[in-house]
């Protein structure tokens, strides 16, 4: 039973543009959620976070969403750069709880 | 910043062998936790730990055991490892949970 979908593996987006990371759950009481991004051969680095209090937290060339009534999560990277090809996972935290459930991930490839 | 390391990087064993893998975090954290990242399957939690001797279940505990004797130090135990262990590891850890979780670089166990 997968609560927290993402549902592209993949996702190859032009150096400059605007890359869109999109995961779903299903989990209603999910209060907190997480965007990791993942180097080969290095662990998952924190990138950005959201409280289901709000529907948007931003920082600097990343923008995270939140749709409650859709339980819909999307990342938005603007302007995308090479650096920022790398394995993308959201996460999602239960109220009260301390452990994390993780989506599949999405390969984002920046393409010069 | 935080440091989360991991004891070994690549760790090759045989079928039936016993194995332990070790996490060591330097900023005092609270909450520890194991998971395992298999391709199309995301990180899936094994074990966490949110005190020094206490350990609670993950999504996917079977077969696995963990330890906590310090609160600096995290151990994952495959009491007989089989070949369906084979996977990345990675440990992370976290001060409390409002606060993200901070990762090792994993170990790339394979099971022979």
């Amino acid at each position: 039973d997968q609560q927290v979908k993402q549902n592209s593996p993949s996702l190859s987006v032009q150096e400059g543009r605007i890359s869109i990371l999109n995961c779903d759950y299903t989990n209603s009481m999910f209060d907190y959620f997480l965007w990791y991004k993942k180097y080969p051969a290095e662990g998952p680095t924190f990138l950005i976070s959201i409280s289901s209090i709000k529907d948007k937290n931003e920082d600097g060339r990343f923008t995270v969403f939140l749709n409650k009534s859709a339980k819909h999560l999307s990342l938005h990277i603007v302007p995308s750069q090479p650096g920022d090809s790398a394995v993308y996972f959201c996460a999602a935290r239960n109220q009260g709880a301390q452990k994390l459930v993780f989506g599949q991930g999405t390969r984002l490839t920046i393409n010069p | 910043d935080v440091k989360v390391t991991q004891s070994s990087r690549y760790l090759v064993k045989r079928t039936g062998e016993k194995v332990f893998l070790e996490c060591v975090q330097d900023m005092d954290h609270e909450n520890m936790f194991w998971y395992r990242q298999d391709p199309g399957l995301g990180l899936r939690l094994i074990y966490f730990s949110y005190d020094v001797k206490m350990k609670e279940k993950g999504d996917i505990p079977e077969g696995y055991s963990v330890s906590r004797e310090k609160k600096e130090r995290f151990s994952l135990i495959l009491e007989s490892a089989s070949t369906n262990q084979t996977s990345m590891y990675l440990c992370a850890s976290s001060p409390q949970h409002d606060q993200p979780q901070h990762f090792g670089d994993g170990t790339r166990l394979s099971i022979l």
